[in-house]
């Protein structure tokens, strides 16, 4: 069965630094993707930034970059220059099954990030 | 606009008293979910449908019901719901064939069982 461990339930970072959210996974498949999410307090589930197994680069969107590390079955979030809208919970998640099927999510338990001034 | 609608936003009931969370997508999205969240545990999948009359359990099926009539709706029932189900809950939908099948969220339900 999938996992996705998150082991950091809190993080705190300054204004207009780097910080890392980590996300370990397990699974036996050989496809699958990754997927962050964010969730401010407002609750909706915001999409962030999305790595295919078989992807041979990291991927970035804007601020936000996946460090993918695939022996290692790890893919951390990487947010660069931190702003104050960015506090909220982080979620990192795995789709089950090959990129053509089942598009079920595994979350992991997420990561509350807090950027202070 | 694309998206994903769920009502109510939130509700407060009684224990057995049955209850819907309407969910529908305007993006003819062939895959559609349903998860709760809950503190310390993250986002659990409750039912998915794979397109309309295909339904399948997720991984907390149980006391809830689903069906898909129409490929936009995608109704959850709690028939008598308890107290262990006061949750925030997440409809979600996606594309069947995609790539990134980036999964497209309601803007969820506070439900709260007294």
């Amino acid at each position: 069965a999938q996992k996705i461990t998150q082991t950091q339930p809190g993080m705190f970072v300054q204004e207009k630094e780097a910080v890392t959210l980590d996300c370990t996974y397990d699974t036996s498949d050989q496809s699958y993707g990754l997927f962050w999410y964010k969730q401010p307090s407002s609750g909706e589930m915001i999409f962030l930034i999305y790595q295919g197994s078989y992807d041979e680069q990291n991927a970035t969107e804007g601020r936000y970059s996946l460090n993918f590390q695939k022996a290692r079955k790890s893919a951390n979030l990487v947010i660069s220059a931190s702003q104050l809208g960015d506090s909220a919970m982080y979620f990192c998640a795995m789709r089950e099954g090959p990129n053509t099927g089942f598009q079920k999510l595994v979350f992991g338990t997420g990561t509350r990030l807090l950027v202070s001034p | 606009e694309a998206q994903v609608t769920q009502n109510p936003r939130y509700l407060i009931t009684v224990t057995g008293k049955k209850l819907t969370v309407t969910c529908s997508q305007n993006m003819n999205h062939e895959y559609m979910s349903w998860y709760r969240q809950d503190p310390g545990l993250g986002l659990r999948q409750i039912y998915y449908s794979m397109n309309v009359e295909v339904t399948d359990k997720g991984d907390v099926p149980e006391g809830y019901k689903v069906s898909r009539k129409e490929k936009r709706n995608f109704p959850l029932i709690l028939e008598s719901p308890s107290p262990n189900q006061t949750s925030l809950y997440f409809c979600a939908s996606s594309l069947r064939y995609s790539g990134t099948a980036e999964q497209y969220f309601g803007p969820g339900t506070r439900l709260t069982v007294t």
